[in-house]
């Protein structure tokens, strides 16, 4: 059982647009959220954050938004561009930012940007 | 080196072999990670250490072993191979928050 889903294996989206990718959690303990970025052969690297107490952060381009009651975060890129494109892992963790409890990780969603 | 160092990057092993997978960091953080990454099924957690001299099972831990010795070296072992265990393996290290450091995987393949 999926703890951490994304149920969009894909998107595509024309340069300059908005792209949002979903991520859904099913445990109400998780209280930290995170986004990783992983371009082929090369490991995830770490992109934005949020904890359990906003429902919003904002670091340039990349947004992430957080509501608590649907269980349910998304990313939102703006503007996107042709060196967005990767595969994006939404993931969670118990404990809170300081701790060093375990990342359960989604399935992935590709994201294309269209030149 | 700097960050995380994974050995080998790829390897097609037979099935009933042994293998380790090795990991090196030197940024001192106090706890590591292996995870398996399969399409449609993103990473999963196979094992972790918080810290040097203690480690802990995660999702998907049979078939695996781990030990940490000192703080740097996480080595991962597969004590006989088998097909369902080709994949793409990742090292990462914390120093104690979520924000993880990957290593750049190691793709291995078991025919």
């Amino acid at each position: 059982d999926q703890q951490v889903k994304q149920n969009s294996p894909s998107l595509s989206v024309q340069e300059g647009r908005i792209s949002i990718l979903n991520c859904d959690y099913t445990n109400s303990m998780f209280d930290y959220f995170l986004w990783y970025k992983k371009y082929p052969a090369e490991g995830p690297t770490f992109l934005i954050s949020i904890s359990s107490i906003k429902d919003k952060n904002e670091d340039g381009r990349f947004t992430v938004f957080l509501n608590k009651s649907a269980k349910h975060l998304s990313l939102h890129i703006v503007p996107s561009q042709p060196g967005d494109s990767a595969v994006y892992f939404c993931a969670a963790s118990r404990g809170g930012a300081d701790s060093s409890y375990k990342l359960i990780f989604g399935s992935g969603t590709r994201l294309l940007v269209r030149p | 080196i700097a960050g995380i160092t994974q050995a080998p990057t790829s390897q097609i092993l037979a099935a009933g072999r042994r293998m380790t997978l090795r990991c090196t960091q030197d940024m001192r953080h106090n706890a590591m990670y292996w995870y398996r990454q399969d399409l449609g099924l993103g990473l999963r957690l196979i094992h972790y250490s918080n810290t040097a001299g203690t480690t802990g099972k995660g999702e998907v831990p049979d078939g695996y072993s781990v030990s940490r010795a000192n703080t740097d070296d996480f080595p991962l072992t597969l004590a006989s191979a088998v097909p369902s265990q080709t994949s793409v393996y990742f090292c990462a290290s914390s120093a104690g928050g979520a924000g993880y450091t990957f290593g750049s995987g190691t793709r291995l393949t078991v025919v």
